[in-house]
């Protein structure tokens, strides 16, 4: 596609429910990046794909938080039990390359309110 | 900790101004730097890369960089109050970006 496609752009989930972001990159695009960014801050460092291998998820806050790429191109972040401290906006990029030196481009994100 | 710092402001300009905004970071072996801009509600948005020592210009802006110093900064010349958002520098850390927190830049016509 033209951009990176994220979705739903919006979703509320109930405390202790389970929920799934979609991601899928620009055509082509290597690297795949998850990012969560909370109100007033930057985006924070979740997880890492380079094609379907996830060679970096050191920024996973728990073990509710998984993430797959299957097939290289669309990729999934799962959140289990969410907890409210999870409300944030869900960004997903993507690059060319397989270092970020080109910089990402970002989806429009995922902003997840858990009540 | 790869850490990277910015004054989060706001930043008050009046319209035809230049925008001075900076950005220090921890590690001395960063080699790619990049200023992103975020308008409100909206995703992080590529505007200026940065690898070498010195200035590089685009349009009205000219971002700068001091590897000895470990200082990045952006400059927005003719400031616009289009130009109203959050920047946000972002250093290369192995292989992913680590973001500040962003700076509130405020236009005012």
């Amino acid at each position: 596609g033209a951009g990176v496609s994220q979705s739903p752009r919006y979703k509320v989930a109930k405390r202790g429910q389970d929920v799934a972001l979609r991601c899928d990159p620009i055509s082509g695009h290597v690297s795949l990046f998850w990012y969560q960014q909370a109100l007033g801050q930057g985006p924070e460092f979740l997880t890492y794909f380079q094609n379907e291998a996830q060679l970096d998820k050191s920024g996973l806050p728990s073990d509710r938080f998984f993430a797959e790429r299957p097939e290289g191109s669309v990729s999934t972040l799962k959140i289990q039990r969410t907890q409210q401290e999870d409300s944030a906006v869900y960004l997903c990029a993507s690059s060319p390359g397989t270092a970020a030196f080109y910089g990402y481009t970002f989806g429009s994100g995922t902003r997840l309110t858990v009540v | 900790q790869k850490e990277v710092e910015q004054n989060s402001g706001p930043l008050s300009v009046p319209e035809g101004a230049i925008a001075s905004l900076n950005c220090t970071y921890s590690d001395r072996g960063s080699q790619s730097f990049f200023w992103y801009r975020q308008y409100s509600g909206k995703s992080p948005e590529l505007i200026m890369s940065i690898y070498s020592n010195g200035d590089k210009e685009d349009g009205r802006f000219t971002a700068q960089l001091n590897k000895a110093s470990q200082y990045v900064s952006l400059l927005i010349r003719d400031s616009q109050p289009s130009d109203s958002a959050t920047y946000l520098c972002a250093v290369i850390y192995g292989n992913k970006l680590v973001f500040g927190a962003g700076t509130i830049l405020r236009v005012k016509s």
